[in-house]
């Protein structure tokens, strides 16, 4: 289908700790977003990678778009509490600027 | 500009009853979204515009729902007859389209409770 799916579901991890997300998509993406989602807030845009193989950092945080474009992870380095959230991978359609969520990964930071 | 703004915050109706969002996007943006988010779910798309020109619609809207934006600047979304299944956070969001991608900017929601 045109979900993508993530993995873990959620994830509880001590403070210092790394996380990764994972994102699979059984068909090709032409390009996948990242959000973040604090508890009781709205999606924050954290980025976009569009070539195969793309990585791209933002401090903490490394993305990886795979080969084959059909799958991206996030990973975080020594997490923080104010890391605690709900990322969310997504995707648009080809010829379309819908945009489709993933399902989703919670993460819980204990101090 | 603040970002993008929605109103109400909450709203609490009764079943059956007709209720009306409003959305303002970031004034230079083209694009703008609705969403509908459920508890522990991801966003799920429900329409779009791109200036006043509705693009898209999904088929999971059913004929109660509708909006609009009108010259290309605010947007209205509206349910009638209001069942319990649509409580839900309603989100709308705004974007740029142009060389340079800067994502969705999404708005702090509207929570519809019909009881």
């Amino acid at each position: 289908g045109q979900q993508v799916m993530q993995i873990p579901q959620y994830q509880h991890v001590q403070e210092g700790e790394d996380f990764t997300t994972y994102c699979n998509s059984s068909t090709t993406l032409s390009n996948i977003q990242w959000y973040k989602q604090r508890p009781g807030g709205h999606p924050v845009f954290l980025i976009q990678l569009v070539k195969s193989g793309e990585v791209k950092k933002q401090k903490r945080l490394t993305f990886q778009f795979g080969e084959a474009k059909k799958n991206s992870s996030l990973h975080i380095t020594a997490t923080q509490t104010t890391d605690v959230g709900t990322y969310f991978c997504a995707r648009t359609l080809y010829n379309t600027d819908k945009l489709i969520f993933g399902t989703g990964t919670r993460l819980q930071v204990f101090p | 500009d603040t970002g993008v703004s929605q109103n109400p915050r909450h709203k609490i109706t009764k079943r059956g009853q007709n209720v009306t969002f409003r959305c303002d996007p970031i004034s230079e943006h083209n694009r703008l979204y609705w969403y509908r988010q459920t508890l522990g779910q991801g966003p799920e798309f429900l329409t779009y515009f791109q200036n006043e020109a509705q693009l898209e619609k999904s088929r999971l809207l059913s004929d109660r729902f509708s909006a609009e934006r009108p010259k290309g600047s605010f947007s209205t979304l509206e349910i009638q007859r209001t069942e319990q299944g649509d409580s839900a956070m309603y989100l709308c969001a705004s974007s740029l389209t142009g060389q340079r991608f800067y994502g969705y900017t999404f708005g702090s929601g509207t929570r519809l409770t019909v009881v």
